[in-house]
């Protein structure tokens, strides 16, 4: 299995604009996890999905933030518009449930300038 | 509310020396308990779970964690550290048995491993 996959590794914008990271759950999930990870704040929970439904969006930090996941194999986050203070490294994790723990996706590093 | 405390941000050891990070957390009942390792610019992998049984528990990299009930902590230790061991390390909690599987965090401690 090629575990979570999330793209991009990398994204560099411009305040103001909008981003879109992608994430691939492995294939039998059923439960989708998006983070965020800063060095002041460390590891938030901003939303999680059980069955593609979303479950606790009470991490999400406002309305410029929203997520979807169409499907059982796709999720996405948008940031819109996009801030400096926006800039951390962003983690998609998912599970197979409460025995198994997640796995994380590699991460995509964003930074607003 | 569950939460997790690993009151040590960072540690320094010696490789070839041992080592043990603390994990208290708070609940109401027996949780899930994790133990992750996040190496530079990766994403967080699973070391070792806890669910019931044997309160200690084996997991990869030759790291291992004790659930203490009375004291509601889940430390991990590795009796000699090698320099690959240099990362950072998430303990976690989850509610036994509850849809969703989410999982607390707690605020991570930075392992550098010194020659």
């Amino acid at each position: 299995d090629a575990g979570v996959i999330q793209s991009p590794r990398h994204e560099v914008t411009e305040m103001g604009q909008e981003v879109t990271l992608r994430c691939k759950p492995i294939s039998g999930h059923n439960s989708l996890f998006w983070y965020r990870q800063t060095m002041m704040r460390g590891l938030e929970l901003l939303i999680y999905f059980n069955n593609n439904v979303p479950i606790d969006d009470s991490g999400m930090p406002e309305d410029r933030f929203s997520a979807k996941m169409p499907n059982a194999s796709f999720s996405t986050l948008k940031i819109q518009p996009s801030e400096p203070r926006d800039s951390a490294v962003y983690f998609c994790a998912s599970t197979l449930g409460p025995n198994y723990g997640y796995t994380f996706g590699s991460g995509t590093r964003l930074t607003v300038v | 509310a569950q939460s997790v405390t690993q009151p040590d941000i960072h540690i320094t050891v010696s490789e070839g020396a041992s080592l043990e990070l603390r994990c208290n957390y708070s609940y109401g009942a027996t949780p899930y308990l994790f133990w992750y390792v996040q190496s530079p610019g990766q994403g967080l992998q699973l070391l070792l779970k806890y669910f019931s049984g044997d309160t200690l528990v084996q997991g990869i990299k030759g790291f291992e964690a004790e659930f203490k009930r009375s004291q509601s902590s889940f430390n991990l230790r590795k009796p000699s550290v090698h320099w690959s061991d240099a990362a950072e390390y998430f303990c976690a909690v989850g509610p036994l048995g509850a849809a969703g599987n989410k999982l607390t965090f707690g605020g991570g401690t930075r392992v550098l491993v010194k020659p």
